[in-house]
């Protein structure tokens, strides 16, 4: 079955740096999405990613998929307290099955 | 406003004891999932329906039942079978016909906390 790796576990960053987050498969990508979590709250959906080589933005937020599929980058310019929480990434499998696997997570803290 | 409404937020219960958690959505989507989430583990797919009547074993059913009678509808009963059950509970949606193949974004409630005394 396929599994999502994401790194780092945890990250702790000072507001105003800029960081990344990363999600990778052993097996080709077959749409990859991005969700972020308040602790002890539903997901919310960031940005979705289909295409090698696939860039999205959102505010300051960008999310890549590199172009063989397997890995795929959140980048946060400038993090604000407000983008504290839990990361995860989730893919779909291949034959466009609608069973998402995730990844177990990143937490990041951004400190005032 | 449409979305998934998740109930109760939190819930206790004895060991040996049956709970149901409520998943209503009225986004009209046809698929409907329920993902347990335990720290450190991210999510994992617990039962999924695709269309009323119908339903799915995900990766881990054993100790949980699920039923479909209604579109909108996707309550899950925790059964005293399941020998961890405290956990964070998460209801999502998705319509089948968004997008290409792979193209599914899911709609999540804002879960149930669910504990076992």
């Amino acid at each position: 079955s396929q599994e999502l790796e994401q790194s780092p576990q945890s990250l702790i960053v000072q507001e105003g740096k800029n960081l990344t987050i990363n999600c990778t498969s052993s097996k080709t990508l077959y749409g990859l999405y991005w969700y972020k979590q308040k602790y002890g709250e539903g997901l919310i959906f960031l940005m979705m990613l289909q295409k090698g080589g696939e860039e999205k933005s959102h505010e300051k937020i960008t999310a890549k998929l590199d172009e063989k599929k397997q890995q795929s980058s959140l980048h946060i310019t400038a993090s604000q307290p407000s983008h504290a929480g839990i990361y995860l990434c989730g893919a779909g499998t291949q034959g466009g099955s609608e069973k998402l696997v995730f990844g177990k997570g990143t937490k990041l803290t951004v400190n005032p | 406003d449409g979305g998934i409404t998740q109930s109760p937020k939190y819930l206790f219960r004895k060991e040996g004891q049956n709970v149901t958690l409520s998943c209503e959505q009225n986004l009209n989507h046809d698929a409907m999932y329920w993902y347990r989430q335990d720290p450190g583990q991210g999510l994992r797919l617990i039962y999924y329906s695709q269309i009323v009547n119908d339903f799915q074993k995900g990766d881990i059913a054993e100790g949980y039942s699920v039923s479909r009678e209604k579109k909108e509808s996707f309550p899950l009963t925790v059964t005293s079978a399941q020998k961890n059950p405290t956990a964070f509970y998460l209801c999502a949606s998705t319509d089948r016909g968004q997008g290409a193949a792979g193209a599914n974004v899911l709609t999540f409630g804002a879960g149930s906390r669910l504990t076992v005394l």
